[in-house]
Protein backbone atom coordinates (compact mmCIF):
# COMPACT_ATOMS: atom_id res chain seq x y z
CA UNK A 1 0.00 0.00 0.00
CA UNK A 2 0.48 3.88 -0.27
CA UNK A 3 1.94 3.89 -3.40
CA UNK A 4 2.35 7.54 -4.92
CA UNK A 5 2.94 7.57 -9.14
CA UNK A 6 4.06 10.48 -11.38
CA UNK A 7 3.84 11.33 -14.70
CA UNK A 8 5.56 11.33 -17.23
CA UNK A 9 8.70 9.67 -15.35
CA UNK A 10 11.21 12.08 -17.70
CA UNK A 11 10.64 14.77 -20.11
CA UNK A 12 12.36 17.25 -22.69
CA UNK A 13 11.21 20.28 -23.57
CA UNK A 14 11.98 23.24 -25.76
CA UNK A 15 12.82 26.67 -24.05
CA UNK A 16 9.50 28.66 -23.66
CA UNK A 17 7.16 25.68 -23.74
CA UNK A 18 5.15 24.49 -20.82
CA UNK A 19 5.03 20.84 -18.70
CA UNK A 20 2.71 19.49 -16.59
CA UNK A 21 3.78 16.78 -14.25
CA UNK A 22 1.34 14.41 -12.08
CA UNK A 23 0.95 13.25 -8.83
CA UNK A 24 -1.45 10.22 -7.73
CA UNK A 25 -1.90 8.77 -4.86
CA UNK A 26 -2.76 5.32 -6.02
CA UNK A 27 -4.27 3.34 -2.80
CA UNK A 28 -4.81 6.15 -0.42
CA UNK A 29 -6.39 9.37 0.26
CA UNK A 30 -4.07 12.29 -0.01
CA UNK A 31 -5.28 16.01 2.05
CA UNK A 32 -1.86 17.30 1.39
CA UNK A 33 0.90 16.42 -1.40
CA UNK A 34 4.20 18.20 -1.18
CA UNK A 35 6.44 19.60 -4.25
CA UNK A 36 10.13 19.09 -4.18
CA UNK A 37 13.00 19.83 -6.56
CA UNK A 38 16.13 17.80 -6.05
CA UNK A 39 19.75 19.16 -7.80
CA UNK A 40 21.89 16.57 -8.70
CA UNK A 41 23.63 15.51 -5.70
CA UNK A 42 21.80 17.68 -3.67
CA UNK A 43 19.34 17.59 -0.99
CA UNK A 44 15.46 17.81 -1.94
CA UNK A 45 14.27 21.39 -1.32
CA UNK A 46 10.21 21.93 -0.49
CA UNK A 47 8.57 24.07 -3.47
CA UNK A 48 5.28 23.99 -2.20
CA UNK A 49 2.14 22.33 -0.32
CA UNK A 50 -0.72 21.69 -1.91
CA UNK A 51 -4.15 20.84 -0.10
CA UNK A 52 -7.02 19.92 -1.77
CA UNK A 53 -9.41 22.09 -2.94
CA UNK A 54 -7.51 25.34 -1.82
CA UNK A 55 -4.50 27.62 -3.03
CA UNK A 56 -1.04 26.05 -2.99
CA UNK A 57 1.42 27.22 -0.27
CA UNK A 58 4.60 28.38 -1.72
CA UNK A 59 8.10 28.35 0.33
CA UNK A 60 10.38 31.55 0.25
CA UNK A 61 11.80 32.30 -3.35
CA UNK A 62 9.57 30.04 -5.04
CA UNK A 63 8.10 31.65 -7.99
CA UNK A 64 4.20 30.60 -8.14
CA UNK A 65 3.62 32.41 -11.35
CA UNK A 66 6.10 30.21 -13.00
CA UNK A 67 5.27 27.21 -10.85
CA UNK A 68 1.39 26.44 -11.29
CA UNK A 69 0.07 23.94 -8.86
CA UNK A 70 -3.54 22.28 -8.74
CA UNK A 71 -4.34 20.02 -5.87
CA UNK A 72 -8.23 19.36 -8.09
CA UNK A 73 -8.59 15.72 -6.20
CA UNK A 74 -7.71 13.88 -3.30
CA UNK A 75 -5.69 11.74 -4.92
CA UNK A 76 -4.40 14.00 -7.62
CA UNK A 77 -2.22 17.16 -7.74
CA UNK A 78 -0.35 18.80 -10.59
CA UNK A 79 2.55 21.16 -11.43
CA UNK A 80 3.12 23.33 -14.52
CA UNK A 81 6.49 24.90 -14.80
CA UNK A 82 5.24 27.77 -16.88
CA UNK A 83 7.35 29.25 -19.81
CA UNK A 84 10.44 26.91 -19.09
CA UNK A 85 14.13 27.48 -19.45
CA UNK A 86 17.07 25.60 -19.02
CA UNK A 87 17.84 26.68 -15.27
CA UNK A 88 14.40 25.12 -14.70
CA UNK A 89 15.58 21.46 -15.10
CA UNK A 90 16.00 19.25 -12.24
CA UNK A 91 14.48 16.21 -11.04
CA UNK A 92 10.98 17.39 -9.64
CA UNK A 93 9.44 14.86 -6.45
CA UNK A 94 5.92 14.58 -5.19
CA UNK A 95 5.21 13.18 -2.08
CA UNK A 96 1.58 12.80 -0.34
CA UNK A 97 0.38 12.43 3.43
CA UNK A 98 -2.21 10.01 4.05
CA UNK A 99 -5.86 11.69 5.19
CA UNK A 100 -6.54 9.07 6.91
CA UNK A 101 -4.17 9.45 9.56
CA UNK A 102 -2.08 5.94 8.92
CA UNK A 103 1.41 7.29 9.04
CA UNK A 104 0.18 10.76 9.53
CA UNK A 105 3.52 11.70 10.79
CA UNK A 106 4.81 10.42 7.30
CA UNK A 107 4.84 11.29 3.73
CA UNK A 108 5.15 8.64 0.52
CA UNK A 109 7.21 9.60 -2.21
CA UNK A 110 6.42 9.25 -5.73
CA UNK A 111 9.68 8.12 -7.96
CA UNK A 112 10.13 11.46 -9.16
CA UNK A 113 10.16 13.41 -12.91
CA UNK A 114 13.53 14.10 -14.96
CA UNK A 115 12.53 17.39 -16.76
CA UNK A 116 15.20 18.35 -19.34
CA UNK A 117 14.46 22.00 -20.85
CA UNK A 118 16.73 23.08 -24.09
CA UNK B 1 14.34 27.38 10.98
CA UNK B 2 14.54 23.94 11.36
CA UNK B 3 18.03 22.14 9.40
CA UNK B 4 19.28 19.33 9.39
CA UNK B 5 22.88 18.68 9.03
CA UNK B 6 24.42 15.20 7.56
CA UNK B 7 28.20 13.69 7.49
CA UNK B 8 29.47 14.73 4.06
CA UNK B 9 30.08 11.58 1.44
CA UNK B 10 30.36 9.37 -0.31
CA UNK B 11 30.90 6.84 2.25
CA UNK B 12 32.44 3.77 0.69
CA UNK B 13 32.82 0.57 2.59
CA UNK B 14 33.38 -2.73 1.98
CA UNK B 15 31.03 -5.59 2.55
CA UNK B 16 30.04 -6.72 5.98
CA UNK B 17 31.26 -3.22 7.22
CA UNK B 18 29.90 -1.18 9.95
CA UNK B 19 28.00 1.85 8.96
CA UNK B 20 27.55 4.86 10.71
CA UNK B 21 26.34 8.12 8.93
CA UNK B 22 25.93 10.94 11.52
CA UNK B 23 22.96 13.21 11.44
CA UNK B 24 22.46 16.23 13.81
CA UNK B 25 19.42 18.71 13.66
CA UNK B 26 18.38 21.81 15.02
CA UNK B 27 14.74 22.65 15.62
CA UNK B 28 12.05 24.18 17.78
CA UNK B 29 9.99 21.91 19.76
CA UNK B 30 9.67 18.26 19.34
CA UNK B 31 10.37 17.32 16.22
CA UNK B 32 9.92 13.82 14.33
CA UNK B 33 13.02 12.35 12.81
CA UNK B 34 13.39 10.11 9.74
CA UNK B 35 15.77 8.52 7.58
CA UNK B 36 14.70 7.84 3.87
CA UNK B 37 16.81 6.41 1.45
CA UNK B 38 16.42 6.41 -1.94
CA UNK B 39 17.95 3.75 -4.27
CA UNK B 40 19.31 4.63 -7.94
CA UNK B 41 16.62 5.70 -10.37
CA UNK B 42 14.01 5.50 -7.66
CA UNK B 43 12.17 7.62 -5.50
CA UNK B 44 12.73 8.35 -1.54
CA UNK B 45 11.82 5.49 0.49
CA UNK B 46 11.04 5.61 4.28
CA UNK B 47 13.74 3.63 6.13
CA UNK B 48 13.13 4.17 9.65
CA UNK B 49 11.63 7.15 11.75
CA UNK B 50 11.82 8.09 15.45
CA UNK B 51 8.82 10.58 16.68
CA UNK B 52 10.15 10.94 20.44
CA UNK B 53 13.09 11.40 22.52
CA UNK B 54 15.01 8.19 23.10
CA UNK B 55 12.99 6.48 20.69
CA UNK B 56 14.87 4.17 18.43
CA UNK B 57 13.46 3.29 14.65
CA UNK B 58 14.74 0.21 13.38
CA UNK B 59 14.33 -1.40 10.07
CA UNK B 60 16.14 -4.01 7.64
CA UNK B 61 18.80 -3.74 10.03
CA UNK B 62 19.48 0.23 10.38
CA UNK B 63 18.92 1.67 13.65
CA UNK B 64 18.99 5.09 14.73
CA UNK B 65 17.80 6.83 18.23
CA UNK B 66 16.40 9.77 18.72
CA UNK B 67 19.34 12.10 21.14
CA UNK B 68 17.49 15.11 22.16
CA UNK B 69 20.27 16.06 24.58
CA UNK B 70 22.82 15.85 21.54
CA UNK B 71 20.37 16.61 18.70
CA UNK B 72 21.27 13.54 17.13
CA UNK B 73 19.58 10.57 14.89
CA UNK B 74 22.53 9.25 13.49
CA UNK B 75 21.87 5.89 11.35
CA UNK B 76 24.10 2.58 11.97
CA UNK B 77 24.31 -0.32 10.48
CA UNK B 78 26.31 -3.30 12.00
CA UNK B 79 27.30 -5.25 8.48
CA UNK B 80 26.20 -3.37 5.33
CA UNK B 81 25.41 -5.66 1.85
CA UNK B 82 25.97 -4.47 -1.56
CA UNK B 83 22.22 -3.74 -1.88
CA UNK B 84 22.65 -1.21 0.76
CA UNK B 85 24.45 1.35 -2.20
CA UNK B 86 22.33 4.69 -1.83
CA UNK B 87 21.70 7.53 -0.25
CA UNK B 88 20.33 8.30 2.49
CA UNK B 89 18.84 11.48 3.93
CA UNK B 90 18.09 12.35 7.32
CA UNK B 91 15.12 14.38 7.82
CA UNK B 92 12.55 15.96 10.05
CA UNK B 93 9.26 16.77 10.29
CA UNK B 94 7.72 19.82 12.98
CA UNK B 95 4.36 19.46 13.95
CA UNK B 96 4.22 23.27 15.37
CA UNK B 97 2.53 25.82 13.85
CA UNK B 98 2.69 25.89 9.58
CA UNK B 99 5.44 24.02 9.55
CA UNK B 100 3.17 20.74 10.03
CA UNK B 101 3.81 18.00 8.10
CA UNK B 102 6.66 19.69 6.08
CA UNK B 103 9.72 17.88 5.70
CA UNK B 104 13.20 19.39 6.43
CA UNK B 105 16.14 17.50 4.38
CA UNK B 106 19.86 17.42 5.34
CA UNK B 107 21.86 17.34 2.05
CA UNK B 108 21.98 13.33 1.53
CA UNK B 109 24.89 10.54 2.34
CA UNK B 110 26.00 8.49 -0.87
CA UNK B 111 26.66 5.35 0.24
CA UNK B 112 28.59 2.82 -1.72
CA UNK B 113 29.25 -0.58 -0.50
CA UNK B 114 31.68 -3.14 -2.14
CA UNK B 115 31.71 -6.61 -2.59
Amino acid sequence: GAVVSQHPSWVICKSGTSVKIECRSLDFQATTMFWYRQFPKQSLMLMATSNEGSKATYEQGVEKDKFLINHASLTLSTLTVTSAHPEDSSFYICSARDRSGRGADTQYFGPGTRLTVL
Amino acid sequence: GDSVTQMEGPVTLSEEAFLTINCTYTATGYPSLFWYVQYPGEGLQLLLKATKADDKGSNKGFEATYRKETTSFHLEKGSVQVSDSAVYFCALSNAGGTSYGKLTFGQGTILTVHP
